[in-house]
């Protein structure tokens, strides 16, 4: 079976430049969760759906930052307009629905994004 | 004070030592814990989970779990190069329903 799939792998964009992350869950999960990754500030979460409903985005940094889920499979995380700072890998992870209890979430190999 | 916190390390033991990783969490009400481990430049992927005081063992791991103080511990046997990696402490806040990780603690095994 395919895992989460995310693109594009690798981003590098210029400050201002709007960039779109995707992802496609695994077929069957009902959660799924956008997590950016720094040295600084590990894993964190910025938001996650449940059936396609964003049930908690109290991680997303600011206005800037969008996500959506218009079906059950795929979702997207915006920035718009990027800065330096959002330079991250961002991850795409999705889970059954009770996977927050389980916490046996499949991550996407991630999309490593740079912005100069 | 941070909701799931982890010594940055690097942790470095030789092959076939007992590598002990630690976690400290601040929400009394989590009820799951998980260890996740990352390669580097992979993603994560989930290695154990315990909800209950006491040990939990799964081949060379074996995870630890005190509510009382709020500490979560991973323990690999016969530690092999192979186990380096970064390994994540990851909280289920009750409070908040969502899954934390702590910053994560490096592991170095050497030959």
């Amino acid at each position: 079976d395919a895992g989460v799939i995310q693109s594009p792998r690798h981003e590098v964009t210029e400050m201002g430049q709007e960039v779109t992350l995707r992802c496609k869950p695994i077929s069957g999960h009902n959660s799924l969760f956008w997590y950016r990754q720094t040295m600084m500030r590990g894993l964190e979460l910025l938001i996650y759906f449940n059936n396609n409903v964003p049930i908690d985005d109290s991680g997303m940094p600011e206005d800037r930052f969008s996500a959506k889920m218009p079906n059950a499979s795929f979702s997207t995380l915006k920035i718009q307009p990027s800065e330096p700072r959002d330079s991250a890998v961002y991850f795409c992870a999705s889970s059954l629905a009770s996977g927050t209890v389980t916490g046996e979430l499949f991550f996407g190999e991630g999309s490593r994004l740079t912005v100069l | 004070q941070k909701e799931v916190e982890q010594n940055s390390g690097p942790l470095s033991v030789p092959e076939g030592a007992i590598a002990s990783l630690n976690c400290t969490y601040s929400d009394r009400v989590s009820q799951s814990f998980f260890w996740y481990r990352q390669y580097s430049g992979k993603s994560p992927e989930l290695i154990m989970s315990i909800y209950s005081n006491g040990d939990k063992e799964d081949g060379r791991f074996t995870a630890q779990l005190n509510k009382a103080s709020q500490y979560v511990s991973l323990l690999i046997r016969d530690s092999q190069p192979s186990d380096s990696a970064t390994y994540l402490c990851a909280v289920f806040l009750g409070g908040f329903q969502k899954l934390v990780f702590g910053t994560g603690t490096r592991l170095l095994v050497s030959p």
